[in-house]
Parts: structure tokens; sequence; C-alpha cells
């Protein structure tokens, strides 16, 4: 079965601070995507990034980047400097690449808060 | 171009009453997923879609829930019978499941059920 752990429950940061997010998951599968999803107050989850389990290099994007590493089974995510916009609660999720039901299990999530 | 759309945005009922909820997919995304969001739950599957395949129901919770997909696009969900710990975020996400990959999913702003 398919497992993903987010133990941050909640964090709380002054802006412009540097955060990481922490995902740890399990999976028996050797062919699995990740993703992070943002979800603002507003309510809507947002696609942040979605990564293979062949691809191991870290990705960028502007102030946000992802540290994905096998051999830990994390996928961890960082905001420098981040901003009061940052403030959402972040899902990390796990599917299987079958060619069939690719639903997402998804972790707890991690409660952010950027302190003005 | 426009996302994925639900309705209504909030739905209110009395325990025992049924509720039908809509969700309206990205135009050619042939995949569509039903997750729930609950305060004791978390996020997780209920059922999945993919073109004119039966869908994958085994993430429903009881027999009083039920979806149906029409013309490969429209989905509504039905909940006989409700009860007050159906009371959640009903969210729905399509997917363009075209590639041979696992395709990102981009979700909808929910429907926020409460059961009385």
């Amino acid at each position: 079965a398919q497992k993903v752990t987010q133990a941050q429950t909640e964090i709380s940061v002054v802006e412009k601070e540097d955060v990481t997010l922490d995902c740890v998951y399990e999976t028996r599968d050797t062919t699995y995507y990740l993703f992070w999803y943002k979800q603002p107050p507003s309510g809507e989850l947002v696609f942040l990034i979605r990564r293979n389990s062949f691809d191991e290099q870290n990705e960028i994007s502007g102030r946000y980047s992802w540290n994905f590493q096998k051999s830990t089974s994390s996928f961890n995510f960082t905001i420098t400097a981040s901003q009061v916009v940052d403030s959402a609660v972040y899902f990390c999720a796990l599917s299987d690449a079958n060619f069939g039901n690719e639903k997402l299990t998804f972790g707890t999530g991690t409660r952010l808060t950027i302190i003005p | 171009g426009a996302g994925v759309s639900q309705s209504p945005s909030n739905k209110v009922t009395e325990k025992g009453k049924d509720v039908e909820l809509r969700c309206d997919p990205i135009s050619g995304h042939t995949a569509l997923y039903w997750y729930r969001q609950s305060l004791g739950q978390g996020l997780e599957f209920l059922i999945y879609f993919q073109g004119n395949s039966a869908p994958d129901k085994s993430g429903l919770p009881s027999d009083r829930f039920s979806a149906e997909r029409t013309g490969g696009s429209v989905s509504t969900l039905t909940i006989q019978r409700t009860q007050q710990e159906d009371s959640a975020v009903y969210l729905c996400a399509s997917s363009l499941e075209g590639t041979g990959s696992t395709d990102t999913q981009y979700f909808g702003p929910g429907t926020r059920l409460t059961v009385l």
C-alpha cells in the first residue's frame, strides 16, 4: 500500500525566512510520481510540481525548490525568502504509474503560516 | 482556458436527504476523479472515470455513494440518505490521460457539504 507522511503539522516562520516542508513516502512500485499541491485559504488545490521516480534531479522554480532523494524516500519542498502569500496548507502526494487509475495518495498536509 | 468547475460551492442539507454534486472537467480531459476532504480523514480518493471504461469505485465509502459521468464529460456524485459523517469538501479533478504516463490532476474549487 502507498503512504505519504508529512510529519510537520504546522510551521510558522517570519517573512523572508527560508522554510522546508518534509515529505516521506512509501510504495512498492518502481515507477511512481510525486506531487506537491498548495491549498490557500480559498480552498482550491493548486498544482505546484510533478516528479517521476526516475528523475532525481533537484528542481528550482523561482523561490521554490524540491529535493527528491530515493535513498531516503523523501521529496522535500523548500521556499526561499518566504512571503505572506505563501501562507497555505501544502500537500505532498504519490501516484503509481499504472496505465489505469492513477489516484493520488495524499499526506495529511502541512499548514504554513508566514508572519509579516 | 477554463479550469475544473464544481457546483454548488456550498450545500447544506438535512440528515436523510439525497444530494447531487456536479463537476465539469477541463475540456479535453478524459480522466476524472472525485476526492473527499474531511477533518478526520484528510484527502481521500472516491472514484475514477476514464473515457468509456468502467469506473473504479474502490474508494466509495458506502453504497449510499454513487457517481456517473455522462458523455465522457460532466460528472455527478450522488449521496443518498446523507449522514452527518458525510459532511466534507468534495473535490473533483481531471487529467489529460492521453500521454501514457501519469498526468497531472487539476482540481476544482470543491463543494462544501454540511449535513445537519
